[in-house]
């Protein structure tokens, strides 16, 4: 198994472009999210998903956009990027049961000039 | 108040030595807790579930006081290996499934010292 995947690794953006992150999990989780950690500030729950056709909001949505149209893909947009969204991003999944661990991708580093 | 609170370091340690620290939360209704591990430039890893009753695995000990609010995680005997940022979770109330919460504390980084 992969585990979870997340492409690209790295990725530079002017103000104003937008862009998809992608995140692909192949363990049949029901529960994915997606975090930003910044120096300081720990992660931050951006969207989540319990499963196909569900998604909600997490504690900073602002700027981004997701959907879940299958159990493997989970992607995140940027809609129009800002330096404020310089960040490094992972991606996460769960089998979304008490107690279960995390499984996280190995990041995007983005930066948005 | 922060919901979670770590204190950042760095801890400094030599190898062969017992470190410890807490991570504090503000909600006392929290259900579960854990310990994740953050090598720098990767990604979080699952270190340990946190049991009311404390939980051992090999050199790693962690614990949970409900009255003052705060995790602990001690290592014995530590390794070079041992040199990563450690990350509080807490999930703030009842695990219901379209209601997870996870909130991470900043990390305490640690470094082992030959």
């Amino acid at each position: 198994n992969a585990g979870v995947t997340q492409t690209p690794k790295f990725q530079v953006l002017k103000t104003g472009q937008s862009m998809t992150l992608q995140c692909a999990q192949d363990m049949n989780h029901e529960y994915m999210s997606w975090y930003r950690q910044d120096p300081g500030m720990g992660l931050r729950l951006i969207h989540y998903s319990v499963g196909a056709g569900i998604t909600d909001q997490g504690e900073v949505p602002n700027g981004y956009n997701v959907s879940r149209s299958t159990t493997e893909d989970f992607p995140l947009r940027l809609l129009l990027a800002a330096p404020s969204q310089t960040s490094v991003y992972f991606c996460a999944s769960s089998s979304g049961q008490r107690s279960n661990e995390q499984f996280f991708g190995p990041g995007t580093r983005l930066t948005v000039l | 108040r922060k919901e979670v609170e770590q204190d950042p370091g760095p801890f400094n340690v030599p190898e062969g030595a017992t470190v410890a620290f807490n991570c504090t939360y503000s909600n006392s209704a929290s259900q579960s807790f854990f310990w994740y591990r953050q090598d720098c430039r990767k990604e979080p890893k699952l270190l340990m579930s946190v049991y009311s009753s404390g939980n051992e695995d090999g050199r790693f000990t962690a614990q949970l006081n409900r009255a003052s609010q705060y995790i602990s995680l001690l290592i014995r005997d530590s390794k070079l290996s041992d040199s990563a940022t450690y990350l509080c979770v807490v999930i703030p109330e009842a695990w219901d499934f379209g209601n997870e919460k996870l909130t991470f504390g900043t990390g305490t980084r640690l470094t082992i010292i030959p």
